[in-house]
């Protein structure tokens, strides 16, 4: 079955403290893979798109990793403007339309 | 560039009402989608549109939920008759064709009581 799994479902860190979010997953023929950011209220914002293990993206203070089974989110050096909910999605399926989101990883940075 | 459009932001209607969110996609974005956001939970697609064409929409509740995308712009989503379980956030989507990248609206909250 198609699958996105992210984890933790909550992270709480302090202003500088570095994490990574994870996103791991199962998905017939894999089309790409994306990261968006949401606040609340608002709809997904579009971060990052990794075709292909081995990729990397980067986008100021956020870092994109793509292998065969997972993708991780670093998060260097976080700010309070950086706390929002990140979430992982996949395209791919039987004829590579279908998309899948995580439920999303809830990040907390405190100053 | 003008972002997703969509209207209204909030909705509170009684159940077995009927709903309509209207969604008008970035210009020049042929593809449009709609998802439905539950509280804590990632997007889950309904309905994709190519220009006018549905052409995924095997998630989308048929019985009560239909959409329709005139002219391959603008699109609408409607519930008839709501359902307590319909409470969520209703979202729009668009991506430039050949692209998987999609650009979200800010969403519709709808509340049915």
């Amino acid at each position: 079955e198609d699958q996105v799994t992210q984890s933790p479902e909550a992270l709480r860190l302090q202003e500088g403290e570095s994490s990574s979010l994870n996103c791991s997953y199962t998905v017939s023929g894999l089309r790409g893979l994306f990261w968006y950011r949401q606040d609340p209220g608002k709809g997904p914002e579009f971060l990052f798109t990794l075709y292909s293990a081995g990729e990397e993206k980067e986008k100021e203070r956020l870092k994109a990793t793509l292998t065969k089974k997972e993708s991780f989110l670093h998060i260097t050096a976080p700010k309070p403007e950086d706390s929002a909910t990140y979430l992982c999605a996949v395209r791919g399926g039987t004829g590579g339309f279908k998309t899948i989101f995580g439920a999303g990883t809830r990040l907390f940075v405190k100053a | 560039e003008a972002g997703v459009v969509q209207s209204p932001r909030y909705k509170i209607i009684e159940k077995k009402q009927p709903v309509a969110f209207w969604c008008n996609p970035i210009s020049g974005h042929n593809t449009l989608y709609w998802y439905l956001q539950n509280l804590g939970q990632g997007p889950e697609l309904l309905i994709r549109y190519e220009n006018e064409e549905a052409v995924d929409d095997s998630q989308l509740p048929k019985d009560r939920f239909s959409a329709e995308r005139l002219k391959g712009v603008d699109s609408t989503l409607k519930i008839q008759p709501a359902e307590l379980g319909d409470s969520a956030v209703y979202l729009c989507a668009s991506s430039l064709e050949g692209s998987y990248e999609q650009y979200f609206g800010p969403g519709t909250r709808l509340t049915v009581t």
